[in-house]
């Protein structure tokens, strides 16, 4: 069964640490992504991923940076953790799709319930 | 970044009945796709519908698009207890490999 594994589903970390959150999929898929799911404000792109060692910013990429060393694996690294980071993380991964098209579908995984301290 | 917005914010319909949920969105897209969650988990691609697509079926689920309006809608027929989720359109536009989601649509199916 395909899958996009986050490694941790719950996550309690103190305010000024160094958090990385993994994400692993076993899809091949060239592009990953990573948003954050708040209450009122649905899902928010933070940074994107179209090959290896390739990053984009999203819409809210502050606070954050990103790592893809490896095709399957990308990580998001809160450098120091505030409070208002505090939310749910969802990574995605997709193939690019046929052609021009873009036509693909996000595979996400279950999620890591974040809370800052 | 362009958005969707789904219409209505919660929906509580009783076990049997039909649930519809509407999506609109602000610029030109490529393709508009619906994702379920379920409370606490990730989100599960359910459909996909082209710019050049005015309909699509999947089992129990049926698809429209209307570029004109700028508008989608996702149809859910015969609704289970199970289906109790929330919903979201996410758009793409040309040539953009990521996606932009709405704020979802609760959906309570009543046994």
């Amino acid at each position: 069964d395909v899958k996009v594994t986050q490694s941790s589903r719950y996550l309690v970390k103190r305010t000024g640490e160094k958090v990385f959150l993994e994400c692993v999929q076993d899809m091949d898929h060239e592009n990953m992504f990573w948003y954050r799911q708040d209450p009122g404000l649905g899902l928010r792109l933070i940074y994107f991923s179209y090959d290896v060692k390739m990053k984009e910013k999203g819409d809210i990429p502050e606070g954050y940076s990103v790592s893809r060393e490896k095709k399957e694996r990308f990580s998001l690294i809160l450098e120091s953790a505030s409070t208002n980071q505090t939310s749910m993380y969802l990574c995605a991964s997709s193939s690019p799709g046929q052609g021009q098209t873009r036509d693909y579908g996000y595979t996400f995984g279950s999620g890591t319930r974040l809370t800052v301290v | 970044s362009q958005q969707g917005e789904e219409d209505p914010q919660a929906l509580s319909i009783q076990e049997g009945e039909n649930a519809t949920m509407n999506c609109s969105y602000k610029t030109s897209i490529n393709n508009l796709q619906w994702y379920r969650q379920n409370s606490g988990r990730g989100l599960v691609h359910l459909i996909l519908i082209r710019s050049n697509e005015r309909e699509k079926h999947s089992g129990r689920l049926r698809v429209t698009l209307d570029t004109s309006k700028k508008s989608s809608s996702l149809l859910i027929t015969a609704s289970r207890a199970a289906d109790t989720a929330s919903y979201f359109c996410a758009t793409s536009g040309a040539g953009s490999y990521q996606l932009t989601f709405g704020k979802g649509t609760k959906l309570s199916v009543i046994p």
